[in-house]
């Protein structure tokens, strides 16, 4: 069985200071990781996937992923952040064993502020 | 144009109704899902369809029906409510390619549920 874990529920951060989200994910099958984010009272959207290939994926609004399958983790990463940038990310994880539905961590708050 | 859409946004009613919640999608899609996000912010798969066909059925109450009359639709209805359902509730959808889903799950606003 997969499952995921963020490991920080709340992070505050300064506007344009970098941050790291961080991720990490078991599964005895290969997977598939995502970064979704949900602004307040809206639904996801995809940050970036990771599927196979280069272990460095970027995605949209400067954020970028890397994917350790040693340390088995998939930390979200942006050098500079907004205030834009305030919302809720989750990581999640599909394989073949869940019929590839997404698995999503608890999600990491991240407060952005001037 | 909307490539997921839920309705209603909104669905406030009282213990032991029985509610339905729509989705549609025009992505041509194949694959729709329904979770279940709680207070907690956490978010659940409870169902998934392809092709019509159900696939995947979480640990739901038999009291939550999904439908999908076609690809492009999969709906759910709620029988007798309880104020535990109290939640958001997502629809999303994919594509599955050669067996194995590699596309994104476009999720559409969802509908927050209010039981009394």
């Amino acid at each position: 069985a997969q499952s995921v874990t963020q490991l920080d529920s709340q992070v505050p951060v300064f506007e344009e200071a970098p941050v790291e989200l961080r991720c990490n994910y078991s599964s005895s099958v290969s997977v598939y990781l995502f970064w979704y984010v949900q602004y307040p009272n809206q639904g996801l959207q995809l940050l970036l996937k990771y599927l196979s290939g280069s272990t460095l994926v970027k995605g949209i609004n400067g954020f970028e992923a890397e994917f350790n399958k040693s340390q088995t983790s998939f930390h979200l990463r942006k050098p500079s952040v907004h205030i834009s940038d305030t919302a809720e990310y989750f990581c999640a994880v599909s394989d073949y064993g869940s019929g590839y539905a997404l698995n999503f961590g608890k999600g990491t708050s991240l407060l952005v502020t001037p | 144009d909307t490539a997921v859409s839920q309705t209603p946004k909104y669905l406030v009613t009282q213990m032991g109704n029985d509610k339905s919640i729509k989705c549609e999608q025009n992505l041509g899609h194949d694959t729709m899902y329904w979770y279940k996000q709680d207070s907690k912010k956490f978010l659940k798969i409870m169902f998934s369809y392809n092709n019509k066909e159900l696939i995947i059925n979480e640990t739901v109450p038999n009291r939550f029906s999904p439908k999908s009359p076609d690809k492009a639709h999969l709906n759910l209805h709620i029988n007798s409510l309880e104020l535990g359902d109290s939640a958001v509730y997502f629809c999303a959808s994919s594509t599955r390619l050669a067996g194995a889903i590699t596309d994104t799950q476009y999720f559409g606003p969802g509908t927050r549920l209010t039981v009394l």
